[in-house]
């Protein structure tokens, strides 16, 4: 099993230009998430998923949209990207069974 | 609001010391607690996890000591090594929910 996959691992972009950071996992969780990671603030929630079409917010969900179109994807995209949205972006997924979050390699955005 | 208090935010141990990193929680909903171990340019990943119906976990150097009346719990990694050099999130997850309330972070740095 890959587990979880994040790409691009390193990204560049200009304030205003819009990308998508694509994650996929092929454990068959129904239960997948976005976390940013900034330096002191830990990891916060963006979206997450409780399966196929179904989508929500989480604590910073501005700036940033989901879809859920299958159960092994959950690409999160960048509408108009802003310097604050500078950070690491770490997709996760959980075995319900456990409550086990496995989490992917990340995605450094810098927007310039 | 910050459900989940971690602390210190960065802790400095000599090699075959004790790191002891605490963290203090409100929710009494709050049912399972699992810390997370991230290394530099890595994903976090499951390091040890507990449920509030045992005061102790041990799995190899590392424990975490539970006292439900305080809502306080801490991991406790023994004679500690280099390796073990990684920022450290603890966590806690309500019932029925599956996404973690996670603490800020400690960054550990084991000098050898």
């Amino acid at each position: 099993n890959a587990g979880v996959t994040q790409t691009p691992k390193f990204q560049v972009l200009k304030t205003g230009q819009s990308m998508t950071l694509q994650c996929a996992q092929d454990m068959n969780h129904e239960y997948m998430s976005w976390y940013r990671q900034d330096p002191g603030m830990g990891l916060r929630l963006i979206h997450y998923s409780v399966g196929a079409g179904i989508t929500d917010q989480g604590e910073v969900p501005n700036g940033y949209n989901v879809s859920r179109s299958t159960t092994e994807d959950f690409p999160l995209r960048l509408l108009s990207a802003a310097p604050s949205q500078t950070s690491v972006y770490f997709c996760a997924s959980t075995d319900r069974r456990d409550n086990e979050q496995f989490f992917g390699p990340g995605t450094r955005l810098t927007v310039l | 609001q910050q459900q989940v208090k971690q602390s210190p935010q960065s802790l400095i141990v000599q090699k075959g010391g004790i790191s002891i990193i605490n963290c203090a929680y409100e929710n009494t909903a709050f049912d399972y607690f699992p810390w997370y171990q991230q290394f530099p340019g890595k994903g976090p990943a499951l390091l040890i996890a507990i449920r509030p119906d045992v005061s102790e976990k041990k799995e190899g150097r590392f424990t975490i000591s539970f006292n439900k009346s305080a809502k306080q719990f801490s991991l406790h990694i023994m004679d500690s090594q280099p390796g073990d050099s990684a920022t450290y999130f603890c966590a806690a997850i309500s019932g029925g929910s599956y996404i973690p309330t996670f603490g800020r972070g400690t960054s550990l740095i084991v000098h050898p």
